[in-house]
């Protein structure tokens, strides 16, 4: 079953860091551009960031530019976002989500929460 | 950045009646429009994409039309699985972004 699981998410401090992680099983996370995708408590969708096979091509939203990084690992077929400097408006729901291109794999979410 | 507009916000409706949602962009995206469904605790899930190709395993009742700005979904008759809420989305410009949603509920 093809299938996206993500992990790492918790309750951090303003200012904190954490780092998501997306596995895949079912098929090589490698062959595929990933994205993240984020929901704020009763809020709409808004895309975080996207990477491509190659790494060549990495992009992000700009409310998250200089603060997440988005990674793979290929060995654990998985891509990361690393997060830091955390603010309270970064609380959310994340998913990973395929992107060939379309987001067509999505994993069932991770959730972030920033609060003092 | 492409701004997706989605209407109506909200639709009151009944199961087996026909609806259209709206999504205009700010410039054209040419079709490089999807819509995904998203219902409460769920994670979202594509329906259409390149504007009008139904995805895999979406049923037939759901199509999509439409290029450059204006772009529809249409569900031919709703069913009780059908009240959910509703994203377009543009690839056609970084950053890739979505609507704000149109929710179905039940009347």
């Amino acid at each position: 079953e093809v299938q996206l699981v993500e992990s790492g998410g918790g309750l951090v401090h303003p200012g904190g860091s954490l780092r998501l992680s997306c596995e895949a099983s079912g098929f090589s996370l490698n062959s595929y551009p990933m994205n993240w995708v984020r929901q704020g408590p009763g809020k709409g969708l808004e895309w975080v960031s996207h990477i491509s096979t190659t790494r060549n091509t990495i992009y992000y939203a700009d409310s998250v530019k200089g603060r997440f990084t988005v990674s793979r690992d290929s060995a654990r077929n998985s891509v990361n976002l690393q997060m830091n400097s955390l603010r309270v408006e970064d609380t959310a729901v994340y998913y990973c989500a395929r992107a060939g291109p379309y987001m067509d794999v999505w994993g069932q979410g991770t959730t972030v929460t920033v609060s003092s | 950045e492409i701004v997706l507009t989605q209407s109506p916000a909200t639709l009151s409706l009944t199961p087996g009646e026909r609806v259209t949602l709206s999504c205009r962009a700010s410039q054209s995206v040419s079709n490089y429009l999807a819509w995904y469904q998203q219902r409460p605790g769920q994670a979202p899930r594509l329906l259409i994409y390149d504007a009008s190709n139904r995805a895999t395993g979406i049923p037939a009742r759901f199509s999509g039309s439409g290029s450059g700005t204006d772009f529809t979904l249409t569900i031919s008759s709703l069913e009780s699985e059908d009240f959910a809420v509703y994203y377009c989305h543009q690839r056609s410009n970084w950053p890739s972004t979505f609507g704000g949603g149109t929710k179905i509920e039940i009347k």
